[in-house]
């Protein structure tokens, strides 16, 4: 059973072009929901956690939002050197040894 | 030297072989994960320690044996794996096992 799914697998864009990139798990005690930046060779690094039911988070041109289904990643304006690959993990009460990741989102901008 | 460093970034090896994958941490934490990634899955959970004490294996195969002498190394010996188990092989790291995960490069491991 698929405890994170990201859509879509790849998105392509043009720089300036922004989209959104989703994460929806199943919902059953969550107790955090995290978003990693990975790029080739390299291990994921950390961007945002998130907790509850509308919260918010911003870096640069990045914004995570949060509902009690899904995540989205929302990317405005993306420049070329934002293309990177995307994980979303969640953490649920019931076993917070545990992250669930999701495949990612393999997110390519070109100039 | 900060953050979490992994050794041998690339390792090749026979199915014969035994080798160790090497993690250390340099940011004060005190649990330690071995993470799987093979290409288009999730990453898979292999074993976590908190405070040097195995709190999680993930139903891993015998042939990967885990060791964390202390709370900033965390080793990963193989042998006689299989070619399936080709992959990327991360190390983390986090302050208590609720928080954010710091990950090292990984070792890309290639089994002949």
């Amino acid at each position: 059973e698929d405890q994170v799914t990201q859509s879509p697998e790849a998105l392509r864009l043009q720089e300036g072009e922004s989209s959104s990139l989703n994460c929806s798990y199943t919902v059953s005690g969550l107790r955090g929901l995290f978003w990693y930046r990975q790029d080739p060779g390299k291990g994921p690094e950390f961007l945002f956690t998130l907790y509850s039911a509308g919260e918010e988070k911003e870096k640069e041109r990045l914004k995570a939002t949060l509902t009690k289904k899904e995540s989205f990643l929302h990317i405005t304006a993306p420049k070329p050197e934002d293309s990177a690959t995307y994980l979303c993990a969640v953490r649920y009460r019931y076993n917070f040894n545990k992250f669930y990741f999701g495949s990612g989102t393999k997110l390519n901008v070109k100039p | 030297e900060t953050g979490v460093t992994q050794t041998p970034r690339h390792l090749v090896m026979g199915m014969t072989n035994k080798k160790s994958l090497k993690c250390e941490q340099h940011l004060g934490h005190n649990a330690m994960y071995w993470y799987k990634q093979s290409a288009k899955k999730p990453l898979e959970l292999m074993f976590v320690y908190s405070l040097e004490e195995r709190v999680e294996n993930n139903s891993v195969p015998s042939r990967f044996s885990p060791e964390c002498p202390n709370s900033s190394h965390l080793f990963l010996h193989l042998h006689t794996l299989q070619p399936e188990d080709s992959a990327l092989y991360l190390c983390a790291s986090s302050q208590g096992t609720s928080e954010k995960l710091f990950f090292g490069s990984g070792t890309q491991l290639s089994v002949l």
